[in-house]
């Protein structure tokens, strides 16, 4: 199975603030990569997939980037509505494999 | 809209089974996939498989072949996920999750989980 590994697991930051979380996987992916977001009790929810395309719906604040092995999640300007858990999923071979998760919380 | 509804919260003591239900509504049911995620308390996501809805074929994770069947019933729009010899590593939200584009490859919508307790 393809490992991914996300970091920070953990990031403070305040509302405005430029954030960016980086996975890797353990091996090539192309550009098979996902990011969810997920808060609380609730569902994920799908902001990126191949690497870099924005989901309908999600702010443009948000944006993917990298392929092959290293890949990035950059939130340009952190909104209140943003504090929430963060992962990355590679979509390249079965079984599809998530990270970690990078947990963004309020400074 | 698109919706995905669970069944509700189960316990179950070790070595039995569980049958979570994901009935979809707000799109033609037997387009593609259906995958099933699970996530532990407090811990991250984890990948079980996924069943084609329209062809009934199934393909799962090692780590649950031989104890998960996934099922569909296209007449009600509804997929299932079963899990045998339950142990207390398997109490988790259990999430059902719409195929994005036919790919296999990502996931678009969401139910709303099913939270399943082992404990005896």
């Amino acid at each position: 199975d393809i490992q991914m590994t996300q970091s920070p697991s953990s990031v403070s930051a305040s509302v405005g603030d430029r954030v960016t979380i980086t996975c890797r996987a353990s091996q090539g992916i192309s550009s098979w990569l996902a990011w969810y977001q997920q808060k609380p009790g609730k569902a994920p929810n799908l902001l990126i997939y191949a690497a870099s395309s924005l989901q309908s719906g999600v702010p443009s604040r948000f944006s993917g980037s990298g392929s092959g092995t290293d890949f990035t999640l950059t939130i340009s300007s952190l909104q209140p509505e943003d504090f929430a858990t963060y992962y990355c999923q590679q979509a390249n071979s079965f079984p599809l494999t998530f990270g970690g998760g990078t947990k963004v919380e309020i400074k | 809209q698109v919706q995905l509804v669970q069944s509700g919260a189960e316990v179950k003591k070790p070595g039995a089974s569980v049958k979570v239900s994901c009935k979809a509504s707000g799109y033609t049911f037997t387009g593609n996939y259906m995958h099933w995620v699970r996530q532990a308390p407090g811990q991250g996501l984890e990948y079980m498989g996924w069943i084609n809805r329209n062809s009934g074929a199934t393909n799962y994770a090692q780590k649950f072949q031989g104890r998960v069947t996934m099922t569909r019933d296209t007449s009600i729009s509804t997929a299932y996920m079963e899990l045998s010899r339950l142990g207390s590593d398997d109490t988790a939200v259990y999430f059902c999750a719409r195929d994005f584009d036919g790919s296999g490859r990502y996931f678009d919508y969401w139910g709303q989980g099913t939270l399943v307790t082992v404990s005896s």
